[in-house]
């Protein structure tokens, strides 16, 4: 069955300070990958797809297969990052599993 | 578009009572999830809906909970009776048919006393 796992459940840095939040995945196939990010009294989003390709707010998350993972990660963090992101795995049938989510606190 | 609109925002409720949660998807959209958000598990797939057919309910935790799509716009979670381990955010979203994203409604805080 398909898994993922975020290992940490809160990280806090410091502002100005790299962030990389892991995230691991178990799934035989080809999977489709996604972070989704819930800010403060706001909906779940979806951040940023491994298929695009994309910086999105300074993020970048790569797909490594031969690892399983997909660490979301940026160089410089910003108090307004502060969150909830989730990792989340879509293996075909259309609905995500997502991993348990871990809080980034990033500090003045 | 309002984008997903759930309801009730807040639930308080005591144990062994019935809850019903609501959920109008967007409109146009083929597919509907539910998903329960706790600080231990994080956000769990209860089940989804493809067009007003239940794909997937494997995610229900027990006989407890039951959920209906009578229509496209209109989706409900009935627990029922609940219990304080209930108690959590409950989540429903919708995409449409293609390899798109999901769009979160505001949630449901729930809570059993």
């Amino acid at each position: 069955a398909q898994r993922v796992t975020q290992p940490e459940k809160l990280l806090s840095v410091f502002k100005g300070a790299p962030v990389e939040l892991k995230c691991n995945y178990s799934y035989s196939g080809s999977p489709e990958l996604f972070w989704y990010v819930q800010y403060s009294r706001q909906r779940l989003q979806l951040l940023l797809r491994h298929i695009s390709r994309e910086s999105i707010k300074g993020f970048t998350a790569d797909l490594n297969k031969g690892e399983t993972s997909f660490h979301l990660k940026k160089p410089f963090a910003q108090e307004e990052d502060s969150a909830m992101y989730y990792c989340a795995l879509d293996t075909g049938r259309r609905a995500l599993t997502f991993g348990s989510g871990t809080r980034l606190q990033v500090q003045p | 578009d309002a984008g997903v609109i759930q309801s009730p925002r807040h639930e308080v409720t005591e144990m062994g009572q019935e809850v019903t949660l609501r959920c109008k998807p967007i409109s146009g959209h083929d597919y509907l999830f539910w998903y329960r958000q706790t600080m231990m598990r994080g956000l769990e797939l209860l089940i989804y809906f493809n067009n007003n057919v239940p794909i997937d309910d494997s995610g229900m935790p027990e006989d407890r909970f039951s959920a209906k799509m009578p229509n496209a716009s209109f989706s409900t979670l009935k627990i029922q009776p609940s219990e304080p381990r209930d108690s959590a955010v409950y989540f429903c979203a919708s995409k449409d048919r293609g390899p798109g994203k999901l769009l979160f409604g505001s949630g449901t805080q729930l809570s059993v006393l």
